[in-house]
């Protein structure tokens, strides 16, 4: 069965430097989605990625966050410049392969990033 | 931001009954909502889905029911089963694709 593949599966980085979160999403999937969750909170949404540009962001997708899609299969999340409040795990989610299932992402295992 | 409320931490149920999980929203803007059972140290895994459209779907012993004039939707498990055990997390769609999601019901099923 298709799945999201996410590289790293922990990252751990020194406050202000730079991260970059992997995600392979389900082949010929449409949508492309970072969520994050810090611990014992709810899982939030970040950024949705379409058609090569974003299609939505929340308030947390401040400048220190960048989404790219730099080939055909990955798509990568950076945080510029890290904080201590950005430890969280953070979920890659794909969608959108028929219009029947443009709501059902699949998410990914995960990236536990600590900033120390 | 309690748009999506799972109200109940925590379920014990024993093995061959059923498990019944709830959510609450609040924004009638929602027009999708989905299911999703997580383990620890795991990403969430999608299990049923249901469009404002519909009151009610199927799919083997998962059962999702949607009240939109009480702005509640239900998960049924039967029979549950040991392997059930794990946090259940709603989560609504308004709009994109952007998902909101409840705080998690943990179910324990007992053999």
């Amino acid at each position: 069965e298709p799945e999201v593949t996410q590289t790293p599966s922990h990252q751990v980085t020194q406050m202000g430097q730079e991260v970059i979160l992997r995600c392979v999403p389900i082949s010929n999937h449409l949508y492309f989605y970072w969520y994050r969750q810090i611990l014992g909170q709810k899982v939030e949404f970040l950024v949705s990625f379409y058609n090569n540009e974003i299609s939505e962001k929340s308030e947390i997708f401040d400048d220190q966050f960048s989404v790219e899609r730099p080939d055909g299969s990955n798509f990568t999340l950076k945080i510029r410049s890290t904080k201590l409040e950005d430890s969280a795990m953070y979920f890659c989610a794909s969608s959108g392969w028929r219009v029947q299932a443009l709501g059902d992402q699949y998410f990914g295992p995960g990236t536990r990033l600590l900033v120390l | 931001d309690q748009q999506v409320k799972q109200n109940s931490p925590s379920l014990s149920v024993q093995e061959g009954r059923i498990s019944i999980l709830n959510c609450d929203y609040t924004n009638s803007m929602f027009d999708y909502f989905l299911w999703y059972k997580k383990y620890p140290a795991e990403g969430p895994t999608f299990l049923i889905s249901i469009s404002s459209i519909k009151d009610k779907n199927e799919d083997g012993r998962f059962t999702v029911f949607l009240n939109k004039s009480a702005k509640h939707l239900s998960l049924h498990i039967v029979p549950s089963q040991p392997g059930d055990s794990a946090v259940y997390f709603c989560a609504a769609k308004g709009g994109f694709q952007k998902l909101v999601f409840g705080t998690g019901t943990r179910l324990l099923v007992s053999p």
